[in-house]
């Protein structure tokens, strides 16, 4: 199983919502990544998770809290959104912390209205 | 800070070569990798090279000079499906998540 795999696919949602996105793999890789994408532009990272620990948070606001309950999931908390944080999120997952190839998944459309 | 610069746009017609290329300034540089997304979908991993040289895989091939901070990718045979946004990559300074540059659109026309 070479899949990383993320829901929902599409989400809509309001500056006033709480809502989460959720990722999940099971190729036994120790560390996972968030990244945000907007039309036309590369990912961008926001947080790295190694061995269920945040590493590294690229200077996200708070409104994105991440959270990794175990190796094979990664969430991500949204609250208070703005509509400028509508983009396409992306989780990814590596075997390592020494970055080679990288497995993302198919990402959430959010919308924030 | 990593920072990577590449043409924004290519065009082809099918059957032909292309070369993407790919200039890099890194603090600490641990390889240079390559992904496809297609409009709506997910990056894919297409090659990694950490050492100088050429990597061939099928009708992608990449290449790397580490003294010139520059490689390329090429791709040969172009169909239809290999028109796609192409990133190059690079490892941040500690090692341990991937920094795309702003990425090629290639457009295969027939």
């Amino acid at each position: 199983d070479t899949e990383v795999t993320q829901t929902p696919k599409h989400l809509v949602m309001g500056m006033t919502n709480k809502k989460s996105l959720k990722c999940e793999q099971h190729m036994g890789h120790r560390a996972m990544y968030w990244y945000k994408q907007k039309a036309k532009k590369p990912p961008e990272l926001m947080f790295v998770y190694s061995y269920e620990k945040l590493s590294i948070n690229e200077s996200v606001p708070s409104r994105f809290s991440p959270e990794c309950p175990n190796s094979s999931l990664l969430n991500l908390h949204l609250h208070a959104l703005q509509p400028e944080d509508s983009a396409l999120y992306l989780c990814a997952s590596s075997q390592g912390q020494l970055n080679t190839e990288a497995f993302f998944g198919q990402g959430t459309r959010l919308t924030v209205v | 800070g990593q920072s990577l610069e590449q043409p924004s746009e290519v065009t082809a017609v099918e059957g032909a070569i292309v070369q993407i290329n790919c200039t890099y300034q890194t603090s600490g540089f641990y390889g240079l990798s390559w992904y496809q997304q297609h409009d709506g979908g997910a990056p894919t991993f297409l090659s990694y090279n950490a050492l100088d040289g050429l990597e061939e895989t099928g009708r992608f091939s990449s290449f790397l000079s580490r003294s010139d901070s520059y490689g390329y990718l090429l791709l040969q045979e172009l169909q239809m499906k290999d028109s796609a946004s192409y990133f190059c990559a690079v490892s941040n300074q500690a090692g341990t998540a991937l920094i795309f540059g702003k990425g090629t659109t290639l457009s295969v026309s027939s």
